[in-house]
């Protein structure tokens, strides 16, 4: 079966530096994408990857290895309004998107 | 108005009622979609419209109907559900049709909360 895991909870800290990470077992590779998902609203696209490697968009970067079947969104200079669910998503060979179940990402002061 | 809007944001309804969610995007996407989120559990996709036609249906029971008048409006009709059918229903939509690329990104809405008692 396809399945995509991630952490269900993770704590950091305010300025900080965390990394969510993602794996994945999928029929087919077709893009990884990351979702941010404040309570209570809509999910937001944050970013794309189909090539291996590390794309950056100012605090957040996202990372992907084909060959370990793995992603991780890095997200610097922590802020309170980061504190939100993290949705790592996998497009199979048949273009059907694989989600995660989602991590839920708590900020402390 | 902008992005996808949802309506009614919350819903409490008894297992005999009917009642019907709305989703309307104006983004002049192709392609439309019903997602069920229950709390620590991947997005569940149910029904996915391109260019209004329907083309997925992932074994949703029969208590809930889709219907899509135009490219701009989803419903999504309700009818005798159980109590474990409570949960956020997001509706999404793409440029792209489903299916069509790798990079086909969604834009959601805010979500329907549905109670059933």
């Amino acid at each position: 079966g396809q399945n995509i895991d991630q952490p269900t909870e993770m704590t950091a800290t305010e300025g900080a530096i965390v990394q969510i990470n993602c794996t994945y077992q999928t029929s087919g590779f077709n893009g990884l994408f990351w979702y941010q998902q404040h309570a209570g609203e809509a999910p937001t696209f944050l970013s794309y990857n189909v090539l291996d490697g590390l794309e950056e968009k100012g605090r957040f970067s996202s990372f992907l290895s084909r060959s370990k079947g793995y992603s991780y969104l890095l997200l610097k200079e922590l802020q309170m309004k980061d504190s939100a669910s993290y949705l790592c998503a996998v497009t199979d060979s048949n273009y059907q998107l694989i989600w995660g179940a989602g991590t839920k990402l708590i900020i402390k002061p | 108005e902008t992005g996808v809007t949802q309506t009614p944001r919350h819903l409490v309804m008894g297992m005999t009622n009917k009642k019907s969610l709305k989703c309307e995007q104006h983004l002049g996407h192709n392609a439309m979609y019903w997602y069920k989120q229950s709390a620590k559990k991947p997005l569940e996709l149910m029904f996915v419209y391109n260019f209004k036609e329907q083309t997925e249906n992932n074994s949703v029971p029969s208590r809930f109907s889709p219907e899509c008048p135009n490219s701009s409006h989803l419903f999504l009709h309700l009818h005798t559900l159980q109590p474990e059918d409570s949960a956020l229903y997001l509706c999404a939509s793409s440029q792209g049709g489903e299916g069509s690329s790798g990079a086909n990104v969604l834009t959601f809405g805010a979500g329907s909360r549905l109670t059933v008692l």
